[in-house]
């Protein structure tokens, strides 16, 4: 498995504020991918992001809300910009690891937003 | 069309019996993998178990096995001698592919109580 750290775990924020969120892996991988969870719902992936590339996001989401930095092979950002109450969400990094001749997912204790 | 169906939003089950959580899929590459997650109320989304579409057996970890039935594309988790602990979302995953990149796709979950 990995070690997968977030911070912040929880927060509450204001409207029109930005909130960022760090991932932190316990071993270099060379993807890390960040979820969004909404109250009652599935998981969507946002984007993946490569150290030292763009992140690549997917359809309905676009990097001027969602900016995401990769610095190095452990630690990545997502940061929620211009926020509204549509954006309360569980947010959650994940990193892949090979076991048993399969890359699985493992996913980071996630950070649960409340925008007000 | 869904990708992964969970058709049922909540489960019942009394300690120490079994429970299986359906899931059926929906793809046209022959290679695909299917996950199950565990996500209990703290929010963090736990790997459970793994099937590859080639694996001639069931997967099994522990207390957990996957009743994988190809022709039917359903990939139903079974729970043996469930425990107050198993009390959480259930979520179905699959990627489709072999080589490259190929984002999970999540099931809308299934609710597991279990009751003393």
């Amino acid at each position: 498995s990995a070690v997968i750290s977030q911070k912040p775990s929880r927060d509450i924020c204001q409207r029109g504020t930005s909130l960022t969120i760090q991932c932190q892996v316990d071993s270099q991988v060379t993807m890390m991918f960040w979820y969004r969870q909404q109250p009652g719902q599935s998981l969507t992936l946002i984007a993946t992001a490569n150290q030292g590339s763009e992140a690549t996001y997917e359809s309905g989401f676009v990097i001027d809300k969602f900016p995401i930095s990769r610095p190095n092979l452990t630690f990545s950002t997502l940061t929620v910009s211009n926020m509204s109450p549509e954006d309360s969400s569980i947010y959650l990094c994940s990193v892949e690891r090979g076991v048993r001749n399969t890359d699985t997912q493992y996913f980071g204790p996630g950070t649960r937003l409340t925008v007000l | 069309a869904q990708k992964i169906t969970q058709t049922q939003p909540g489960m019942f089950v009394q300690e120490k019996e079994a429970v299986t959580l359906d899931c059926t899929y929906d793809t046209s590459d022959p290679s695909y993998g299917l996950f199950w997650y565990k996500q209990p109320s703290s929010g963090e989304m736990i790997f459970l178990i793994y099937q590859g579409s080639y694996d001639q057996q069931n997967a099994t970890e522990g207390r957990y096995s996957l009743n994988f039935q190809k022709a039917r594309k359903s990939a139903n988790l079974v729970i043996s001698a469930s425990q107050l602990g198993d009390s959480a979302m259930y979520f179905c995953a699959m990627r489709e592919g072999s080589t490259g990149f190929q984002k999970l796709v999540f099931g809308t979950g299934t609710r597991l109580l279990v009751s003393p």
